[in-house]
């Protein structure tokens, strides 16, 4: 079936750090796939997208490479800021279909420290 | 501007009795969804509908029901048959294109 893993959290860094938060995926053919960004208390936000092989999202200084061959989708910030600091979720959106249903991971914590 | 809405953004009820939350959206999506999000677990799709008068079940729709009678509403019910439903709940809508869109959320808690 489809599913997404990605790495456990929290993960705690200074201010202007290099952040990377893992993403690996099971799915059947090409699967679209998204990054999402949750604020304490708010519902989410989509936060960058992919939807074939060697795309790269990008938005806010946090990039994004679809690789097929690991079959991952990778988060990465050169530079984190403490308004960084949310739970973000890798997700997908099978290939095809009738439905446009998201496949979750179970979010990572960030908390950037001044 | 358009969005969702949910309301209310916090909920308390006693256990047995049903609840419902509510989902309205005015961004002329078809299609609209019900997550719950539990700490560690992500979010999990209770419920989604396509089209009005429709819907299916998602991987955990045990204990919920919902109703899809116009385009822009898609009310949850969390009845007293959901063993563990203190939770944070939350509603989507998506185009047939698959772009979605999130509400702010509810937070249930049952005592």
């Amino acid at each position: 079936g489809n599913s997404v893993t990605q790495m456990e959290g929290p993960v705690t860094l200074s201010e202007e750090a290099f952040l990377t938060i893992n993403c690996t995926y099971t799915a059947t053919g090409y699967p679209s796939l998204f990054w999402y960004v949750q604020y304490p208390g708010e519902g989410l936000q989509l936060l960058l997208k992919a939807t074939k092989a060697d795309d790269k999202g990008s938005n806010k200084g946090f990039e994004a490479t679809y690789r097929k061959e690991t079959t991952s989708f990778h988060l990465e910030k050169g530079s984190v800021q403490v308004s960084d600091s949310a739970v973000y979720f890798c997700a997908l959106r099978p290939p095809g279909g009738a439905t446009n249903k998201l496949i979750f991971g179970t979010g990572t914590l960030l908390a950037v420290q001044p | 501007d358009g969005g969702i809405t949910q309301s209310p953004k916090y909920l308390f009820r006693k256990e047995g009795q049903n609840v419902t939350l509510s989902c309205e959206q005015n961004l002329n999506h078809d299609a609209m969804y019900w997550y719950r999000q539990d700490p560690g677990q992500g979010l999990r799709l209770i419920y989604y509908s396509q089209i009005v008068n429709d819907f299916q079940k998602g991987d955990i729709a045990e204990g919920y029901s919902v109703s899809r009678e116009k385009k822009e509403s898609f009310p949850l019910t969390v009845t007293s048959a959901q063993k563990n439903p203190t939770a944070f709940y939350l509603c989507a809508s998506s185009t047939l294109r698959g772009d979605f869109s999130f509400g702010p959320g509810t937070r249930l808690t049952v005592t």
